[in-house]
């Protein structure tokens, strides 16, 4: 069974630094995408990068990337230059195999930039 | 472009009183349709899931039921509601198929139940 996995219940940045959110995956399938979201207090899941299993480079999207190491099935979210409105809940999720586009998700990170 | 929209944004409701959240998608056609529940500080589960109109995919045994009568909306009901339904309830829909299967998420409802 599919299943991703976020060991970090909550992460602490200084304001400017960087900071990488873990994200380890387990599938069967060749086939698969990874994204991160954020969610602010708000409630609102904002879509941050997305991987495909097959893709050769490491996504990124300003101040986002992801380390993608397929081999240990790891996909980790690193922002850089870390600001205050980085402060929020993180969650890795991966599209399930069998079609459909369901995305199951992480338990999240929560990040907390300090000034 | 496209828009989603779910409501009420807040709710609080009494054990055994129904349930009905409302969610539209704007601005495309035959979109696949989810929801997810979100407990207080938790990860999203997936509950329901819909790729068109009248077919609903149950992902959890619970109290909780989904309807789409039409082709960009999706409700979530439920007749009784119990203690353990509270949290935050989100829709999502994406396009099939899609490269990436990116979920493009509603503002969300958070419900309390007393």
């Amino acid at each position: 069974a599919q299943k991703i996995t976020q060991t970090q219940p909550g992460m602490f940045v200084q304001e400017k630094e960087a900071v990488t959110l873990d994200c380890t995956y387990d599938t069967s399938d060749p086939s698969y995408g990874l994204f991160w979201y954020k969610q602010p207090s708000s409630g609102e899941m904002i879509f941050l990068i997305y991987q495909g299993s097959y893709d050769q480079q490491n996504a990124t999207e300003g101040r986002y990337s992801l380390n993608f190491q397929k081999a240990r099935k790891s996909a980790n979210l690193v922002i850089s230059a870390s600001q205050l409105g980085d402060s929020a809940m993180y969650f890795c999720a991966m599209r399930e195999a069998g079609g459909y586009n369901k995305l199951i998700f992480g338990a999240g990170t929560r990040l907390a930039v300090h000034p | 472009s496209q828009t989603i929209h779910q409501w009420p944004a807040t709710l609080v409701q009494p054990v055994g009183s129904p349930l009905s959240l409302e969610c539209t998608v704007e601005g495309t056609s035959n979109p696949n349709l989810y929801w997810y529940r979100q407990a207080a500080g938790r990860g999203l589960q997936l509950l329901f899931y819909s790729v068109g109109i009248g077919q609903i995919s149950s992902e959890v045994p619970q109290n909780l039921s989904a309807s789409r009568p039409q082709d960009r909306q999706f409700i979530l009901s439920s007749k009784k509601l119990l203690l353990s339904d509270s949290g935050f309830y989100l829709c999502a829909w994406n396009h099939a198929p899609l490269l990436t299967g990116e979920l493009f998420f509603g503002e969300g409802s958070r419900l309390t139940v007393l």
